[in-house]
Parts: C-alpha cells; structure tokens; sequence
C-alpha cells in the first residue's frame, strides 16, 4: 500500500482565494482524520470520519472550514475564503478499528498571504 | 476535556545515550499512541499501547492506564531519532488528543 496520500504537499494562495486540500487513505481503513499543525497550538484535530459519515467536527474552527468524504478512498478539506491565520500544515490521517494504529499523510503545507 | 502532558518539553542527548520520555494524562483512556515527526515533518506511528508493554528494536513503550502515564524509551540513541516524540490518546471513540511533544537532539 502507498499510504495516505495527501495533495498538494504545498500551497500558496492569497487571502480571499478558496483552498481544498485533497486526501486519499489507505484501502480498508473505515476512519480518516484531519488534523492541522502550527507552532502556537500543535496538532488539533479538526474532524474525523468513519465509514465516510463525519462523526465529530467540533475542532472545524469556523464556518469558512469545511470537509467532505464522497466515497472510501477521498476526502477534502476545505477552506473558503481562506485567511492568513489559516497557514499551518494540514494533515491527514486513516486507520481500522481493527488495528487502532494512525497512519498519516505528508501533510500539505500552507501559505496565506 | 483529557488532558496530555508531556515531559521533558526538550532533551539534548549524546549518540548512544539511553533516554525515557514521559506521557501523563488526565483521565482513563482507551487509545494511547507514540508518534516521531522527524526534522522533515513526517510523523511516524510509533506504538499503539493503550496497556502494557511493547518492544521495537531499540525503542520499546509501557503505560500504566490505572497510574494515567505512558513511558518511552530510546535505547542507544541515534542521530536519526532527532525530531519530536508524540504522545496521542483518546478517552472514548477515535477522538485522539495529541501532547505538546518532547524534542529530541541527538549529538553526533
């Protein structure tokens, strides 16, 4: 298996512009998570799924967020209208409920201006 | 919510030196995880030890759930293990909270 596949790996975008960042997890897994990290507040979790039906999205930090999962093997997540307090690098991240264990992504990296 | 602490927040280590990492937690979990993000960001899954003992290579992790702490040991360290060392749970569900880490330098 390839792993979790995230794209882009970076993006640059200007303040206003719309973002989606792309995920793919590995095959079987039921659960896919995204996670966003910066240096003022670490990794939070932003919302996760199971089974493609999104279970818990308190961490979305507002309304401009938001993430789908059309099918088992892609999600989005994103941003619109995107600010600069939004840069930080966004992970994505799959596992079983069989095997607890997470598997991240490379995580995209972004960058407001 | 559970809180996650982990100590020490920083630790400089000679190569081949042994060092324990510590997780403390608020609350009964049902999920506990190492992570390592090395010097390029990945972040690597370590353990899945909600209990007990494991062992990998010269890595090995305990948590005692009913003392709420999870210990990580590196034996013989490597300059590889640079990078921040994670400690994740979860209370109940898949919910996982991730610690402020513990950077690792490892000196050649």
């Amino acid at each position: 298996d390839a792993g979790v596949i995230q794209s882009p790996r970076h993006e640059v975008t200007e303040m206003g512009q719309e973002v989606t960042l792309r995920c793919k997890p590995i095959s079987g897994h039921d659960y896919l998570f995204w996670y966003r990290q910066t240096m003022m507040r670490g990794l939070e979790l932003l919302i996760y799924f199971n089974n493609n039906v999104p279970i818990d999205d308190s961490g979305m930090p507002e309304d401009r967020f938001s993430a789908k999962m059309p099918n088992a093997s892609f999600s989005t997540l994103k941003i619109q209208p995107s600010e600069p307090r939004d840069s930080a690098v966004y992970f994505c991240a799959s596992s079983s409920s069989v095997n607890y264990g997470y598997t991240f992504g490379s995580g995209t990296r972004l960058t407001v201006v | 919510g559970i809180q996650v602490e982990q100590s020490p927040p920083d630790l400089i280590l000679q190569e081949g030196a042994n060092s324990t990492l510590r997780c403390n937690f608020s609350d009964s979990v049902n999920n506990l995880q190492w992570f390592h993000q090395n010097p390029w960001g990945q972040l690597i899954n370590l353990f899945y030890i909600p209990s007990g003992t494991k062992q990998n290579g010269r890595l090995s992790a305990t948590t005692v759930a009913t003392e709420r702490y999870s210990l990580l040991y590196i034996s013989s360290s490597q300059t590889t293990d640079s990078g921040v060392y994670f400690c994740a749970v979860s209370a109940g569900g898949f919910k996982t909270i991730f610690g402020a880490g513990t950077r690792l330098f490892v000196k050649a």
